[in-house]
């Protein structure tokens, strides 16, 4: 089983829509939990870090789930430049390694 | 702005070459990674430093090493490149948080070639 899973998509979503993604983490021993984005053929990009008690970014909200062990990622309102595969990444306590999930393919259309 | 520097965007490589693809960051991080992504697989850790000297294998280290003689400059060394090595090489920096959050912060990338 994969440390951190992600559904591949693509979701294909109008603009203005609503898109949620999640993401499941094996190890109950995780710790700090991000968000990524990254853009075709770019280097991924740290979109937000997911706390706790969840957070909000403007249209991006994220939430956790120690219960569960997963993360989601919420988009309101979204847009053509929301396009990009969306990286879910988790590190273990007391640990400098950063695991990613194979990503999450979004594609907004007109 | 955080500033992490592939050597190369694109290397194209003979089978059983040794390769070096190099990184530097200017943001006196402590902790330097090297990534490999591939279509389907993500991103999956080579090898990850926290230190200078200091290096730690991660989850596909066969075919690989590294060398962190200073604190800005980590090195991916391919011993003898192969085929199944041709992938785009990320690498990335952090500081060390402890407990705290920390961002990764990625170069461009190194898209390998291995024939």
């Amino acid at each position: 089983r994969k440390e951190v899973e992600q559904d591949p998509g693509p979701f294909n979503v109008p603009e203005g829509a609503t898109v949620a993604f999640n993401c499941t983490y094996s190890n109950s021993a995780s710790q700090s939990f991000f968000w990524y984005r990254q853009d075709c053929r770019k280097e991924p990009k740290l979109l937000m870090s997911v706390y706790s008690s969840g957070n909000e970014d403007g249209r991006f909200t994220a939430q956790l789930n120690r219960a569960s062990q997963y993360i989601s990622l919420l988009i309101r309102d979204s847009k053509l430049s929301d396009s990009a595969t969306y990286l879910c990444v988790v590190r273990f306590y007391s640990s400098y390694k950063l695991i990613f999930g194979s990503g999450t393919r979004l594609l907004v259309r007109p | 702005d955080v500033k992490v520097t592939q050597s190369s965007r694109y290397l194209v490589k003979r089978t059983g070459e040794k390769v070096f693809l190099e990184c530097v960051q200017d943001m006196d991080h402590e902790n330097m990674f090297w990534y490999r992504q591939d279509p389907g697989l993500g991103l999956r850790l080579i090898y990850f430093s926290y230190d200078v000297k200091m290096k730690e294998k991660g989850d596909i280290p066969e075919g690989y090493s590294v060398s962190r003689e200073k604190k800005e400059r980590f090195s991916l060394i391919l011993e003898s490149a192969s085929t199944n090595q041709t992938s785009m090489y990320l690498c990335a920096s952090s500081l060390y948080g402890g407990r705290e959050n920390t961002e990764a912060f990625f170069g461009q990338g190194t898209r390998l070639t291995v024939v």
